[in-house]
Formats: structure tokens, sequence, C-alpha cells
């Protein structure tokens, strides 16, 4: 089967910096992506990786290692507004396409 | 969620009864999908369109139908509700260009069937 695991809930601090990890097994890979989602809204897109290592935006990193299936969302510099459910999701090859494998999601908790 | 709407919000269905969920987009894009998401996890993916005229079933497709009716619609449609389909639903566009990547949401159908 394919499955990712992502820890369900983590807690931090206003203004520290937080990382979500994401280890995945699928059959095939294309990259991993990370979504957000606010309560009671729809996942919006945050950052993907095809490749092994680091890329930044803004105050938002995702790192990926193939090698280890392996990967993490970072979070600096936390607001209360990043308080949200944050998923990772791979891409995986169907038939002559692709689809997104999701995880369950980790509830990021933000204290003042 | 711009370019993607969905339509109803919410709905409340008894068992047996059938609905049609409607999603549209505005960007012209090829690749629409459907998903499911139950409380605390992740999104399920319920039937896919590559394009105009083309479907195909996911992970989840069993007790759902769809129809690619252009380019912009893609609906889904339950024929007998069953209390394990309340759920949310997700309608979603897959980027083009350099944004293949991404996945564009729309607001979502929050479902409960009785």
């Amino acid at each position: 089967g394919q499955s990712l695991e992502q820890p369900s809930e983590v807690t931090a601090v206003e203004g520290a910096i937080v990382q979500i990890n994401c280890t995945y097994q699928t059959s095939g890979f294309y990259g991993l992506s990370w979504y957000q989602q606010h309560d009671g809204g729809a996942p919006t897109f945050l950052s993907y990786n095809a490749l092994d290592g680091l890329e930044e935006t803004g105050r938002f990193s995702s790192f990926l290692s193939r090698s280890d299936s392996y990967g993490y969302l970072l979070l600096q510099e936390l607001q209360m507004k990043d308080s949200a459910s944050y998923f990772c999701a791979v891409r995986v090859p169907m038939d002559s396409n692709y689809q997104l494998i999701w995880g369950a999601g980790t509830k990021l908790i933000i204290k003042p | 969620n711009a370019g993607v709407t969905q339509t109803p919000k919410f709905q409340v269905l008894k068992t047996g009864q059938s609905m049609t969920l409607q999603c549209a987009q505005d960007m012209n894009h090829n690749s629409m999908y459907w998903y499911r998401q139950d409380p605390g996890m992740g999104l399920r993916l319920i039937y896919y369109s590559a394009s105009e005229g083309t479907t195909d079933k996911g992970e989840v497709p069993n007790g759902y139908n769809v129809s690619r009716l252009n380019k912009r619609e893609f609906s889904l449609r339950l024929e007998s509700a069953a209390p394990s389909q309340t759920s949310v639903y997700f309608c979603a566009i897959l980027g083009v260009g350099g944004a293949q990547e991404t996945q564009y949401f729309g607001p979502g159908t929050r479902l409960l069937v009785l």
C-alpha cells in the first residue's frame, strides 16, 4: 500500500521555529508537496520538492531526501495566523497521469 | 480558491437520496479532480478528469459517478447516499505551465447523510 506519516499535532510559541516531518512509502515518486488548511477552509499550496535539498519561500522552507523517503516543512518566525493543519502529499504516477497521495495532516497549535 | 467554485456549500441528505455536487472553473485548465476529506484525515481522490470528455477512477470511487460536462464543469453524483459518505468534498484543478505541481481547490461542500 501507499502511506504517508506525519505527526498529528505540534505545538509551538509565537515567534519560534517549528519543523513538521513527513515520511512516505509509495509506488513511484515524482515529488513532495505541502499544503496548508485553516479550519473550515480549503487546502492551499505551499511548496513542492522534486529534487533533494531545501527550497525556501519567505518564512517557509521545505526539504526533501529521496533516499530516506523523508521531507519536512520548516516554519520560521511563527505568527498566530500560521495556526492551521499542514498536509504533505506525494505525487505518484497513475495510469498516464498522476495523483496526489495525502498524509493525514499535522495540526499546528501556536501559543502566544 | 479563486477560479474554482462549488455548489452547494452545505447539504443534508437522508440515506438513499441522490444528489449532484457541482464544480466549475474559470481558469481554462484541463485537469479536474474530486476529493473527499473525512475528519482528521487527508484528502482521498474519488475521480479525476484529465481533459474534457475523459474521466477515471481514483482511490475511492465506489458509490459515486462523475460527468465532465465541458471544459469548465465537472460534477459528482451520489446515486444512493449512505452515512459513510458524510464528508467534505473538494473539487480541484491542476495548475499549468510552471505551476503544474499545484492543485487549486474550491471552497468545499459539506455533506451530512443521515
